[in-house]
């Protein structure tokens, strides 16, 4: 069965305090995708990760993937409100529809 | 460049009545796609395109059919609504080789009463 599994499902962190979300997967995959999403609005594309080891950064937070361990970790360096959001994980298992599972999502709260 | 509309954005419908979601993209992408999203999940798949006159079945089919009959149009349809269907749905849409990246458009929040 093709899943995908996220860790916390919510998370509260004071600004200023670094965490990490995880999200695993069930099969191989080298395609990851980690999406931002604020209450009542739309997907909004943080990262994409295509290959093994990738890594990539966008102010406080990197991602990075791990195929073999099928892993990929978003990482939250000294929080601030305005990331305060739902972040939602999700893996392309087939390569020629471009499906995507995806995970069920870290309710992330940041306070001061 | 709008990227990806939806219409309606919000919609009440009575048990039984059926309805039609509209989605647009202006990308020239060739695959779109139709979740839900329920509280406290994430988007499940109904059903997607891989092309103009193309539909295949996602995760949770049931219930809904789509066509393509544009390809940058892709309907969804609800022929006889159901409480189990309230939800917000989002219409995606994707060009192959393009990093396999969605578009997602801004959503239509649907209350089946």
């Amino acid at each position: 069965e093709l899943k995908v599994e996220q860790n916390p499902l919510f998370l509260s962190m004071q600004e200023g305090k670094n965490y990490t979300i995880y999200c695993n997967y069930s099969t191989t995959s080298d395609r990851l995708y980690w999406y931002r999403q604020d209450p009542g609005k739309s997907l909004e594309s943080l990262f994409v990760l295509l290959s093994n080891g990738a890594v990539k950064q966008e102010g406080r937070l990197m991602a990075s993937l791990d195929t073999k361990a099928r892993l990929s970790t978003l990482h939250i360096t000294a929080a601030v409100h305005d990331l305060s959001a739902t972040y939602f994980c999700a893996v392309l298992f087939y390569y020629n529809t471009d499906k995507l599972i995806f995970g069920t999502g870290t309710r992330l709260q940041v306070f001061p | 460049n709008a990227g990806v509309t939806q219409t309606p954005k919000f919609r009440v419908l009575k048990t039984g009545q059926s309805m039609t979601l509209l989605c647009a993209q202006d990308m020239n992408h060739e695959y779109m796609y139709w979740y839900r999203q329920d509280p406290g999940m994430g988007l499940r798949l109904i059903h997607y395109s891989v092309g103009e006159g193309t539909t295949a079945k996602g995760e949770v089919p049931d219930g809904y059919n789509v066509s393509r009959l544009k390809k940058q149009n892709f309907l969804l349809g609800l022929e006889s609504a159901a409480p189990s269907q309230t939800s917000v749905y989002f219409c995606a849409s994707s060009q192959p080789g393009q990093n396999y990246e969605q578009y997602f458009g801004p959503g239509t929040r649907l209350t089946v009463t």
